[in-house]
């Protein structure tokens, strides 16, 4: 089935550094979303892209997704407390999850 | 009002013990789903329901069984439990199948002694 990887797993970062992870595919997708999932809670999504080469952004938040529609990226300027947790990118296809990015900012 | 719930939230039992999970979203949703997420985060799609079918069913053991007796409910029930289904269980919804933006419940954290 399509796979997606993620990198990186981990990252570590203070407060008011930016925070980039990336999603990779082999083969074309259809969409990609972006979900996050805060400690103890539940993935909540966060955005869906469709077109290539689209950007969109939510506040400090910018989604990218490839002109080829085989990548995307989630970039957080200026991170926040608030941004701890685990970003997935799941295969459009089948919502695979996977491991995701988990993201842990220092004050 | 809560768009996805499930029961219980906390699941303390001993090896070898039946349990299930149920779940219940109120947004009229046609495709369901049960997601499972060990220790490390690793969240992994089990089953999907649409309109009640069976459409999604990874490599799961058959001790798993989902049961949807309506749209608005996806039911899981694990026999004979193992200290390796220790986990953290999500139930979804989403309209329509894959690529829709999918709706999580609060999950279900597992303990197997």
């Amino acid at each position: 089935g399509q796979q997606v990887m993620q990198i990186p797993q981990y990252q570590h970062v203070q407060e008011g550094e930016d925070f980039t992870t990336y999603c990779n595919s082999s083969t074309t997708l259809s969409n990609i979303q972006w979900y996050k999932q805060r400690p103890g809670g539940h993935p909540v999504f966060l955005i869906q892209l469709v077109k290539s080469g689209e950007v969109k952004k939510q506040k400090r938040l910018t989604f990218q997704f490839g002109e080829a529609k085989k990548n995307s990226s989630l970039h957080i300027t200026a991170t926040q407390t608030t941004d701890v947790g685990t970003y997935f990118c799941p295969t459009p296809n089948d919502m695979r999850f996977g491991a995701g990015t988990r993201l842990t900012v220092k004050p | 009002d809560t768009a996805v719930s499930q029961t219980p939230k906390y699941l303390v039992t001993q090896m070898g013990n039946d349990k299930s999970i149920k779940c219940e979203q109120n947004l009229g949703h046609d495709t369901m789903y049960w997601y499972k997420q060990d220790s490390k985060k690793f969240l992994k799609i089990m089953f999907s329901y649409n309109n009640k079918e069976l459409i999604i069913n990874e490599t799961v053991p058959n001790r798993f069984s989902p049961k949807s007796p309506d749209k608005a409910h996806l039911n899981l029930h694990i026999n004979s439990l193992e200290l390796g289904d220790s986990a953290v269980y999500f139930c979804a919804s989403s309209q329509g199948t894959a690529g829709n933006e999918q709706f999580f419940g609060p999950g279900t954290r597992l303990t197997v002694l």
